[in-house]
């Protein structure tokens, strides 16, 4: 029982190049999320699925795309890097049923574009 | 927009002194969460609140959740080292859409 796994762990981009970051949980849970992390502004909602089949924007979707592609797997898609998009990426899932809304995240992605 | 306001951004305290991490939201809250993140590391669910007024406790730790639903607090007693990292609120609005405090970093000074 792994939780939840994110690939790959560190990331050096190009500004223009593109990349899929890769995320899985093994829990059976509903609900998938990603996040960036910027050092004084905490987590900030990029993305979510509330359930398979279903995605929404969150708080700073602009510059990415994702992809829920089963229950299991929610990938995030920088088509075009910036040196904005320097951050750490947290993946996160959720039961999201009765009352259970529990996040529980993957380890990180430290993406760094120059 | 949704806005969660958490207060101080930083805390030091002398090992054995209380701490307390404050959160409020522009709107109404359906529900609270409190989470800590360790340096290096990746968030890590800590409680749930729900109820208007609610208040839980955790060893030393009590949550409390307003009874406006706009406003939360997490207090820890007799801070110890191993109580090191970063605390965040997250409140869920209405929606499924989660919104995360800007975090309390607490360092603790044996």
């Amino acid at each position: 029982n792994a939780g939840v796994t994110q690939t790959p762990k560190f990331q050096v981009l190009k500004t223009g190049q593109s990349m899929t970051l890769q995320c899985a949980q093994d829990m059976n849970h509903n609900s998938m999320y990603w996040y960036r992390q910027d050092p004084g502004m905490g987590l900030r909602l990029i993305y979510y699925s509330a359930s398979e089949g279903t995605t929404d924007k969150g708080e700073v979707p602009n510059g990415y795309n994702v992809s829920r592609l089963n229950k299991r797997e929610f990938s995030l898609r920088l088509e075009s890097a910036a040196p904005s998009q320097t951050s750490v990426y947290f993946c996160a899932s959720s039961r999201h049923r009765d009352r259970d809304y529990e996040q529980y995240f993957g380890p990180g992605t430290r993406l760094t574009v120059t | 927009g949704q806005q969660v306001m958490q207060i101080p951004q930083y805390q030091h305290v002398q090992e054995g002194e209380d701490f307390t991490t404050y959160c409020n939201s522009s709107t109404t809250l359906s529900n609270i969460q409190w989470y800590k993140q360790r340096p290096g590391g990746h968030p890590v669910f800590l409680i749930q609140l729900v109820k208007s007024g609610e208040v839980k406790k955790q060893k030393r730790l009590t949550f409390q959740f307003g009874e406006a639903k706009k406003n939360s607090s997490l207090h820890i007693t007799a801070t110890q080292t191993t109580d090191v990292g970063t605390y965040f609120c997250a409140g869920q609005d209405t929606g499924n859409q989660f919104y995360f405090g800007t975090g309390t970093s607490l360092t603790v000074i044996p």
